[in-house]
């Protein structure tokens, strides 16, 4: 089973709009990091946030982090058409070498 | 630098036979993982190899297998392929030293009729 769960499963929003999308996890975690991928391709990562951090900018995107309830969220500022993909958060432990897990993914539909 | 390396791109294979996939990691990674994608199950991980050692396994039957090089190249192979093994196999490299990005290849497509 996966380690995290993202809601929405999709969202549809028009261009210039905040997309927000949400990840809960169940176990204990060494970061969480997001990534994007588009149709039927490679996964791209998008930022990285340490368990002892709680928030972290890059470019247009907002990660938040809360240990305590054991979520995390993502934020795209002022969508573009080309950001039109699925996003999924992805949990790393240390198992004795770093395991990565990765949730539904949220798809994300922005309409020109 | 060249990127993650996968081939074959896109497979048809009948049930019952097997089936290798190869991937070629970002010059001095020395982390390769794999994971399974389909449309029901999402993104499962498959297992993790550092150094030529399995260090992580997923929970799929041993049909699933792989093996890491002296050049950190990796391959995986599924024995015996059931129509439930269709799906797009990601392979990512990373340092592997400390949980750090995952570099993907664009995937190998597995049909299997």
């Amino acid at each position: 089973s996966q380690q995290g769960e993202e809601d929405p499963q999709a969202l549809s929003i028009q261009e210039g709009e905040n997309a927000t999308m949400n990840c809960s996890y169940k176990t204990s975690i060494n970061n969480l990091q997001w990534y994007r991928q588009n149709s039927g391709r490679g996964l791209v990562h998008l930022i990285l946030i340490r368990s002892n951090e709680r928030e972290k900018h890059s470019g247009r995107l907002r990660v938040t982090l809360d240990t305590s309830k054991k979520s995390s969220s993502l934020l795209i500022t002022a969508s573009r058409a080309a950001d039109t993909a699925s996003y999924f958060c992805a949990t790393v432990r240390n198992t004795g070498g770093f395991k990565t897990i990765f949730g539904a993914g949220t798809r994300l539909f922005v309409k020109a | 630098k060249a990127g993650v390396t996968q081939t074959p791109r896109y497979l048809i294979k009948t049930r019952g036979q097997q089936v290798t996939l190869s991937c070629s990691p970002i010059s001095g990674h020395r982390s390769v993982s794999w994971y399974q994608q389909t449309p029901g199950q999402g993104l499962q991980f498959l297992f993790e190899y550092f150094s030529e050692t399995q260090r992580n396994k997923g929970n799929f039957p041993g049909r699933f297998s792989g093996r890491q090089f002296s050049n950190s190249r990796s391959e995986m192979n599924v024995s015996t392929l059931e129509l439930g093994d269709s799906a797009l196999y990601l392979c990512a490299s990373s340092l592997g030293e400390t949980g750090g990005e995952l570099f993907f290849g664009e995937g190998s497509r597995l049909t299997v009729l």
